[in-house]
């Protein structure tokens, strides 16, 4: 089982839709959680961390389901330019072991249609 | 103020040549890391450098990659004796802290093509 999976997509939608992501870990020990932007041909950017009580940045919402192990991203009122791919990504710190790596799933692309 | 770079943008090299990627972090970040990417895969880990601490390399595939970081800033990746299997695009991430709110900053990536 992959550590961090994702439905590839493509989501196809209209402006102005409402649509969301889920992402599932498999390593209950995952401390930190984030999504990630990648548009085509570029790196990723951070798009927002992701809080245990659930956090929202303008029209995304990002949730956390600890119990479930999975992550879900919401983006509200769909723009053209939020077309990209988002990742989804999970932190397990082992400071004893002096882990301390992210885990990116493949992503989810994203395609917002006029 | 600057981004994280890197370079070359692109290399093409012949199977079985060295090759060696820079990456200049963030002035001021601590911590540096190394990814890679095939194409249409997720993002790889590959290594991870914190200040002074010991580097967490559990992610580099095979014995013929290494990294230094050279006084806490920049950092080379390189790739010896290298396969058709290693072309990806190499990407640099640097952040200010690790935790819950630590953001990576990536660079535009090394395009790898081993021919």
């Amino acid at each position: 089982r992959k550590e961090v999976e994702q439905d590839p997509g493509p989501f196809n939608v209209p402006e102005g839709a409402t649509v969301a992501f889920n992402c599932t870990y498999s390593n209950s020990a995952s401390q930190s959680f984030f999504w990630y932007r990648q548009d085509c041909r570029k790196e990723p950017k951070l798009l927002m961390s992701v809080y245990s009580s659930g956090n929202e940045d303008g029209r995304f919402t990002a949730q956390l389901n600890r119990a479930s192990q999975y992550i879900s991203l919401l983006i509200r009122d769909s723009k053209l330019s939020d077309s990209a791919t988002y990742l989804c990504v999970v932190r397990i710190i082992d400071s004893g072991a002096g882990s301390y790596q992210l885990t990116f799933g493949k992503g989810t692309k994203l395609s917002v249609i006029p | 103020g600057a981004g994280v770079s890197q370079s070359p943008s692109n290399k093409v090299t012949e199977k079985g040549k060295d090759v060696e990627l820079r990456c200049d972090p963030i002035s001021g970040h601590t911590a540096l890391y190394w990814y890679r990417q095939s194409l249409g895969q997720g993002l790889e880990f590959l290594i991870y450098f914190q200040g002074n601490s010991a580097p967490d390399k559990s992610g580099l595939p095979s014995d013929r990659f290494s990294a230094e970081r050279t006084g806490g800033s920049v950092s080379t990746l390189t790739i010896q004796r290298t396969q058709q299997e290693d072309s990806a695009v190499y990407l640099c991430a640097s952040s200010s802290k690790t935790g819950s709110r630590e953001t990576q900053y990536f660079g535009p990536g090394t395009r790898l093509l081993v021919l």
